[in-house]
């Protein structure tokens, strides 16, 4: 079965850190474009951040020089390290399979981050 | 960025009618980049639609989408009491990945 499971979340301080993990199965994490997208509560999801095949990386501006995007391969895993955490980074996060047209085919279930003092 | 705005914010149908959303662009959009989602409660979006009109696997044929540039559409042709729920456009263009705020299709 392929799936993914996010992992890491839960309430941290502003100006904190976290890191989220997203445990892949049924396919090969480095093998295709992977990436993080959040979602405030009541808002539409938001892209945060991508790595490729060739571990090239691209960041959303809002999480630029805070966030960073890696995969390790042994575990088939994808991680977000969240540095300087800010009230406005409260949201669900996801990590997702980004398709060759451009759209995201899959989802994990997501993990929720609270920024709140 | 591409700014993509749906309408309308909330739409209230029954069982058996047709739903017909939009998503506007704030720039013209590729027709290959341009996929539609949909939301449960509690659960993550599920790709629909993607390259404007193609249906992902497994979605069923009343789900319907088209439109080009600036202007696109998602149709649900006849509702079924598991099509309710809030449906999100979204686009890829320089490098970013966009979506709209959504639609909410509520039963009336």
């Amino acid at each position: 079965e392929v799936l993914l499971v996010e992992s890491g979340g839960g309430l941290i301080q502003p100006g904190g850190s976290l890191r989220l993990s997203c445990a892949a199965s049924g396919f090969t994490v480095s093998s295709n474009y992977m990436t993080w997208v959040r979602q405030a509560p009541g808002k539409g999801p938001e892209w945060v951040s991508i790595i490729y095949t060739g571990g090239t990386t691209s960041y959303a501006d809002s999480v630029k020089g805070r966030f960073t995007i890696s995969r390790d391969n042994s575990k088939n895993t994808l991680y977000l390290q969240m540095n300087s955490l800010r009230a406005e980074d409260t949201a669900v996060y996801y990590c997702a399979r980004l398709g060759p047209t451009n759209a995201f085919d899959m989802w994990g279930r997501g993990t929720m981050v609270t920024v709140s003092s | 960025e591409i700014v993509l705005t749906q309408s309308p914010g909330t739409l209230a149908l029954s069982p058996g009618e047709r739903a017909t959303l939009s998503c506007r662009a704030s720039q013209s959009v590729s027709r290959s980049y341009l996929a539609w989602y949909q939301q449960k409660p509690g659960q993550a979006p599920r790709l629909l639609i993607y390259g404007t009109s193609s249906r992902a696997t497994g979605i069923p044929d009343r789900f319907s989408g088209g439109g080009s540039g600036t202007d696109f559409s998602l149709t649900i042709s006849r509702l079924e009491p598991e099509d309710f729920a809030v449906y999100y456009c979204q686009q890829y263009g320089s490098s970013l990945w966009t979506f709209g705020q959504g639609t909410k299709v509520e039963i009336k």
